[in-house]
Order: structure tokens, then C-alpha cells, then sequence
């Protein structure tokens, strides 16, 4: 139990244009779902907390007109990056947590490695 | 605020090498510990947790035991293998905080070489 998906896994965009990256919780109903954007060789950088039906909450230096973030649902959460540059290359994790018995515990997706050229 | 301190990289090891992976934590409430491990263009795995004192937590070999006394919750494996090379993240979680946030280590990546 507790699998997460992330799609699309990877994608390369052109400068200018916009991504959205989804993360579903597949077998439980995930009350908070989480953004982490890691760079290359380095730790987790958690960007933003959502929970289901209400606005995100973006971690400080996060700019949450650039990455928007929906949670509409208690399975899936959607990240977009808009108008994405070269330096928003990185790979985006989510991870989820929720449900019975997975209260403190986040469950993470795949990841999706974006390349913005 | 929560912080884990885990012990920097790289860490080369031959195979069936003893490993040690050092991390400690700072924490106000009562945090669970995790072990995540990371292969290369992959996610976090959970390898293992502990949710407290005292709580061992195993898996493929791989164990770490919440010491509460010293913070500390240190990966150990007494055997590695090739297959074990990756990047490893120690994380807490604290429910007693603001909506069940977790933190994690900067990363420790260990390479087993044949």
C-alpha cells in the first residue's frame, strides 16, 4: 500500500513556456501533499505544503506565482511551473501523507526530471 | 526549529565492508526517524523507521536504532554490496509541529566497489 505516481517522469520544454507535473496518491486519500525540488547532488528543498481544498503553503524564497500548486482532490496534486527558464531545471519530488495509520508519515513519488532548454 | 545532521560523502567502501552512516537530529516535540535511500534518476525509497526511543528499525540489513539520549539515529549494514551504492537521507518527521513536517539530512552518498 501507500504507492504515489508522478507524471510525466521526465520532459524537456523550450524557455517560456509551461509544465504541469502531477502527483496522485494511488491507494489511500492523501490530506496533505507535499513539493520538494532537488538539485543535482544535493538534499530535498521542500517548496510547498498543500492540503486538499485549500491554498498551498510555500516554504520562504518560493515564489507561488511561479510554481502553482492545486490540490483538488485527496489523491491528486498538481504542480505547474509557468513561464519556466534554464534555471528551473531540477527534478520535483511529491510526496503524500494522510489517511489511516500514515498520519506522520509522507510517501514519496518517483520524481520528474524537468529540462528547460 | 527541527534540524538532522548526517554525515557528509562521499563514503567508498569495498564489498562486504562494514558500514556506518552517522546522523543526529534536533527536535522540540517527538519526532519519528526515517532512512530514505536514493538510486541514481530515482526517487526516495523509505529503507527503514523508528517512531521512538529506543525503536530499532531494519530492513535488507540495513538497521539504525532512535537514541534518544545522544539524538542520534545512525545507519549501520555489516555487510554492503555493490547493489547497496547510493545516496542516503536521514529525515525526521514531528507531528507535534506544523502539519507534519519533515526535514532531512543533507545526503550521504555511498559507493561499494567490487
Amino acid at each position: 500500500g501507500a504507492v504515489v505516481s508522478q507524471h510525466p517522469s521526465w520532459v524537456i520544454c523550450k524557455s517560456g513556456t509551461s509544465v504541469k507535473i502531477e502527483c496522485r496518491s494511488l491507494d489511500f486519500q492523501a490530506t496533505t501533499m507535499f513539493w520538494y525540488r532537488q538539485f543535482p547532488k544535493q538534499s530535498l528543498m521542500l517548496m510547498a505544503t498543500s492540503n486538499e481544498g485549500s491554498k498551498a503553503t510555500y516554504e520562504q524564497g518560493v515564489e507561488k506565482d511561479k510554481f502553482l500548486i492545486n490540490h483538488a482532490s485527496l489523491t491528486l496534486s498538481t504542480l505547474t511551473v509557468t513561464s519556466a527558464h534554464p534555471e528551473d531545471s531540477s527534478f520535483y519530488i511529491c510526496s503524500a501523507s494522510g489517511g489511516q495509520g500514515y498520519y506522520n508519515e509522507q510517501f514519496f513519488g518517483p520524481g520528474t526530471r524537468l529540462t528547460v532548454l | 526549529g527541527n534540524s538532522v545532521t548526517q554525515m557528509e560523502g562521499p563514503v567508498t567502501l569495498s564489498e562486504e565492508a562494514f558500514l556506518t552512516i552517522n546522523c543526529t537530529y534536533t527536535a522540540t516535540g517527538y519526532p519519528s526517524l526515517f532512512w530514505y535511500v536514493q538510486y541514481p534518476g530515482e526517487g526516495l525509497q523509505l529503507l527503514l523507521k523508528a517512531t521512538k526511543a529506543d525503536d530499532k528499525g531494519s530492513n535488507k540489513g540495513f538497521e539504525a536504532t532512535y537514541r534518544k539520549e545522544t539524538t542520534s539515529f545512525h545507519l549501520e549494514k555489516g555487510s554492503v554490496q555493490v547493489s547497496d551504492s547510493a545516496v542516503y537521507f536521514c529525515a525526521l518527521s514531528d507531528i507535534s509541529g506544523d502539519n507534519n513536517d519533515m526535514r532531512f539530512g543533507a545526503g550521504t552518498r555511498l559507493t561499494v566497489k567490487p
